[in-house]
């Protein structure tokens, strides 16, 4: 059973980065035709696409976000990771991370970012 | 504002079959796949929904999804208590060379 899990600092100060990782367990991360995603919570709002990342290495990212965001992966290590710059309170969420393919998608718990000096 | 339109809410009692619907244009849901997720608070979203009408592998059949025109919806029949829960709807936009979702539906089962 594949399972993913977010991890990384819940609290990041203002105009910092936010680094988050996906560490994926129970499958590889490079197998068959997955692709890698982030989305993102904030409190009391609905789903946001942040960005994807093929194992080709062709990524897509949200426009809203795209002069800040990065999405790498570490197949050695079965991650793959976020990194948002100057970050700011309307960055807090909960972000969550994805693997998918065709009709199969895994999805971690999620994990709560705040940003706040 | 999202760039899918989803109502709010939606209800039903247990039994009964409701339908949750989906809003876009042309350059997402009019062009390209629909996908619809359940997503209960504290836990991972769950796809339930994908290439329009296809569901994953045990997702039960009271779950199904159709797209006509630059709309989509998503039906779940025989309503049971443990529906309820949160429903997105999510699309590829050309225009925006990106994914968006809907607003989201909440929905109760009374």
């Amino acid at each position: 059973q594949v399972q993913l899990q977010e991890s990384g600092p819940g609290l990041v100060k203002p105009s910092q980065t936010l680094s988050l990782t996906c560490t994926v367990s129970g499958g590889s991360i490079n197998s068959g035709s997955y692709y890698w995603s982030w989305i993102r919570q904030p409190a009391g709002k609905g789903l946001e696409w942040i960005g994807r990342m093929f194992a080709s290495g062709s990524t897509n990212y949200n426009p809203s976000l795209k002069s800040r965001v990065t999405i790498s992966v570490d197949t050695s290590k079965n991650q793959f990771s976020l990194k948002l710059s100057s970050v700011t309170a309307a960055d807090t969420a909960v972000y969550y991370c994805a693997l998918s393919s065709s009709g199969v998608e895994y999805w971690g718990q999620g994990t709560l970012v705040t940003v706040s000096s | 504002q999202s760039v899918l339109t989803q109502p709010p809410s939606a209800s039903g009692t247990p039994g009964q079959r409701v339908t949750i619907s989906c809003s876009g244009s042309s350059s997402n849901i009019g062009s390209n796949y629909v996908f619809w997720y359940q997503h209960l608070p504290g836990t991972a979203p769950k796809l339930l929904i994908y290439r329009s009408n296809q569901r994953p592998s045990g997702v039960p059949d009271r779950f199904s999804g159709s797209r006509s025109g630059t709309s989509a919806s998503l039906a779940i029949s025989g309503l049971r208590s443990e529906d309820e829960a949160d429903y997105y709807c999510a699309a590829w936009d050309d225009s925006l060379s990106g994914r968006v979702f809907g607003g989201g539906t909440k929905l109760t089962v009374l």
